[in-house]
């Protein structure tokens, strides 16, 4: 079965250094998002992007992260310098496309704790 | 601002019970919602979604939407201890770029063997 994948799965690091988490979504999905989960919060969409192109950035933090989708398949999602309040759940999802109705996939996350 | 809200409980419930949970969303142009189940430290995964009103029953879920009143509900018959978890609910709706996705902060079920 088709799945999206994420590494790392656990990442811990220290404040003001940096941090990278890599995305390949299920094949054939043209859309593909990026969303930060607080403990006890939903998930709250960072960047989505269709095909290689950024659509939706409104809540990236732009000073520090930084997300690229080059080839429009696999995804990466940086962060530089990392602080505290970083620390949370990082989630990926792709769909086949976000002009209709239809399911969200998610990839099982990257856990970030910033010291 | 888009929102979606829910109770975020937690909801204890005798296993065997139907448990409800529930979730009211701010835009009227929300045209699909979905029900996602988190378990602790694991991703979301869907459960259900519904696109029109009244009832949509899969298994021991049931989804009711009332697009009129800005409410959707998910009723999960039979509960058992494996259904402890956080619900989401998420709403889609027409936005730049598309349909974009607004999840709820999520209702945590507790069901007692």
């Amino acid at each position: 079965e088709a799945e999206v994948a994420q590494s790392p799965r656990y990442k811990i690091t220290e404040k003001s250094q940096a941090v990278a988490f890599w995305c390949d979504p299920i094949s054939g999905h043209a859309t593909l998002y990026w969303y930060r989960q607080i403990l006890g919060q939903g998930p709250e969409l960072l960047v989505q992007f269709q095909d290689e192109s950024v659509v939706d950035d409104s809540q990236l933090p732009k000073d520090r992260f930084s997300a690229e989708r080059l080839k429009g398949v696999d995804s990466t999602l940086k962060i530089q310098p990392a602080e505290l309040g970083d620390s949370a759940m990082y989630l990926c999802a792709s769909r086949v496309t976000s002009l209709g109705d239809n399911e969200q996939f998610f990839g099982p996350g990257t856990r970030l704790t910033v010291l | 601002q888009k929102e979606v809200e829910q109770n975020s409980g937690p909801l204890s419930v005798p296993e065997g019970a139907i448990a409800s949970l529930n979730c009211t969303y701010s835009d009227r142009g929300s045209q699909s919602f979905f029900w996602y189940r988190q378990y602790s430290g694991k991703s979301p995964e869907l459960i259900m979604f519904i696109y029109s009103n009244g009832d949509k029953e899969d298994g021991r879920f049931t989804a009711q939407l009332n697009k009129a009143s800005q409410y959707v509900s998910l009723l999960i018959r039979d509960s058992q201890p494996s259904d402890s978890a956080t619900y989401l609910c998420a709403v889609n709706g027409i936005d730049t770029g598309g349909f974009k996705t607004i999840f709820g902060a999520g209702t945590r079920l507790f069901v007692k063997a």
